[in-house]
């Protein structure tokens, strides 16, 4: 069975400084989907990026971006010019792909913002 | 374009009893998963409904049950409820092999 581990429970982040979250991954597949959701205090799961596992190249969205290393099964989250805004629970997911599978969860990292 | 929706977004019950909650998909998305999570956790999947039927499962027993809808809106039912049912149940849409967006959640606490 397909697994994932978030191995930072905690992490903290100087406003505009830049901070990577953890990702490992265990899976016998070799297409599939990767992703980060964001889960503020309001509970919102909120979408931040999306990784093909046939792409080599990694995913970008703005200031956040990942280095997705298939043979390690690591796929970690970088976020750069951090904004206090960011401070929340951030979950790590995989996708088997070719089908319309669930999403698998990490048990998440929660990220702190200093001012 | 309304995002993903659910109702109530806060339910308290007692041990023993019934729950229904709802969701409505983003428009344009005919899948419709539903999740728990747990307090400290991720979330854990439930079950999948596309085209009115379930179509996969996980690891929760036979009190858990759903319904799709024509407008592909859904229902969770928890029956028999135990207090370890208290959590935050998610809801996800997404269209064809698309990605999952997740509405607010319901926050259930059961006493």
């Amino acid at each position: 069975a397909q697994t994932v581990t978030q191995s930072q429970p905690e992490m903290s982040v100087q406003e505009a400084e830049t901070v990577t979250l953890s990702c490992t991954y265990d899976t016998s597949e070799s297409d599939y989907y990767l992703f980060w959701y964001k889960q503020p205090p309001s509970r919102q799961m909120i979408l931040v990026i999306r990784q093909e596992a046939y792409k080599q190249q990694n995913a970008t969205e703005n200031r956040f971006s990942v280095n997705f290393q298939k043979a390690a099964k690591s796929f970690s989250l970088k976020i750069s010019d951090s904004q206090l805004g960011d401070a929340a629970m951030y979950f790590c997911a995989y996708k088997d792909g070719g089908s319309q599978g669930n999403l698998i969860f990490g048990k998440g990292t929660k990220l702190s913002v200093k001012p | 374009d309304a995002g993903v929706t659910q109702s109530p977004t806060h339910l308290i019950k007692t041990r023993g009893q019934q729950v229904t909650l709802r969701c409505s998909p983003k428009s344009g998305h005919d899948t419709v998963s539903w999740y728990q999570q747990a307090l400290g956790q991720g979330p854990q999947f439930i079950f999948q409904y596309y085209e009115e039927e379930e179509r996969q499962r996980g690891n929760f027993p036979d009190r858990f049950s759903g319904h799709q809808f024509p407008n592909y809106s859904s229902e969770l039912n928890v029956n028999a409820l135990l207090l370890g049912d208290s959590a935050l149940y998610l809801c996800a849409s997404n269209p064809g092999q698309g990605t999952q967006y997740f509405g607010p959640g319901t926050r259930l606490l059961v006493l």
